[in-house]
């Protein structure tokens, strides 16, 4: 399924706690990205990172960030200034920026309580 | 970002019918326009795309348009069968080089 990975499947946080979901992928992508998903509102990019150590923000990035310290690697920190969080979170990942298939994780299912 | 306007949000239609699925987009640099299938919880997974130096494209039973002077392109699926039935997203890649993803239509497809 595409060498891509996301845990934990179910995520159950306190309001008020950060929370960093994980992203893997061993396709040897340069790019990697996030993006939540509400019902009805479809896919809606939060960051994208083009190389290590480079990252920009997506349409919705506010109360989020990430970091990329390897090429594997894309680890999505949702934080307490995210006023609604419970959502579902997908990762990918594609060769490059533009026109490529983008891969996706299966997705991590977060609810803040 | 670019703004990708689909429709319809949900279209059901009986097997063996043509299921089409129209998307907009805002801005006139896009230039690569793929469409996702995403089943009932699993991951989107591509399933055609289209280049905007290409007027159509077809795979099988999935063909894809484009208009570029009009800003829309479209999905067609012909001969539907069942296992057609999933959320559809369209998306565009505009000038900063993100990909910018319509609402998304839901299809069903009764036997």
């Amino acid at each position: 399924d595409g060498g891509i990975t996301q845990s934990p499947k179910y995520l159950f946080r306190k309001e008020g706690q950060n929370v960093t979901l994980s992203c893997e992928q061993n396709l040897n992508h340069d790019a990697m990205y996030w993006y939540r998903q509400d019902p009805g509102q479809g896919l809606r990019l939060i960051y994208y990172s083009q190389i290590v150590n480079d990252f920009q923000k997506g349409d919705i990035a506010e109360g989020y960030s990430v970091s990329r310290e390897k090429k594997e690697s894309f680890p999505l920190t949702v934080t307490s200034a995210q006023k609604n969080p419970t959502a579902f979170y997908l990762c990918a990942s594609s060769i490059g920026l533009g026109g490529y298939e983008q891969y996706f994780g299966p997705g991590t299912r977060l609810t803040v309580t | 970002g670019e703004n990708v306007e689909q429709h319809p949000s949900t279209l059901s239609v009986q097997e063996g019918d043509s299921a089409v699925i129209k998307c907009t987009y805002s801005d006139s640099a896009s230039n690569y326009f793929p469409w996702y299938k995403q089943e009932l919880g699993k991951r989107p997974q591509l399933i055609i795309d289209i280049r905007s130096n290409v007027g159509e494209k077809k795979d099988q039973r999935i063909a894809v348009t484009l208009n570029k002077t009009a800003k829309h392109f479209s999905l067609h699926i012909t001969e539907t069968q069942p296992e057609d039935s999933a959320v559809y997203f369209c998306a565009a890649r505009d000038s900063g080089y993100a990909l910018n993803f319509g609402k998304g239509t839901s299809l069903l497809v009764t036997p």
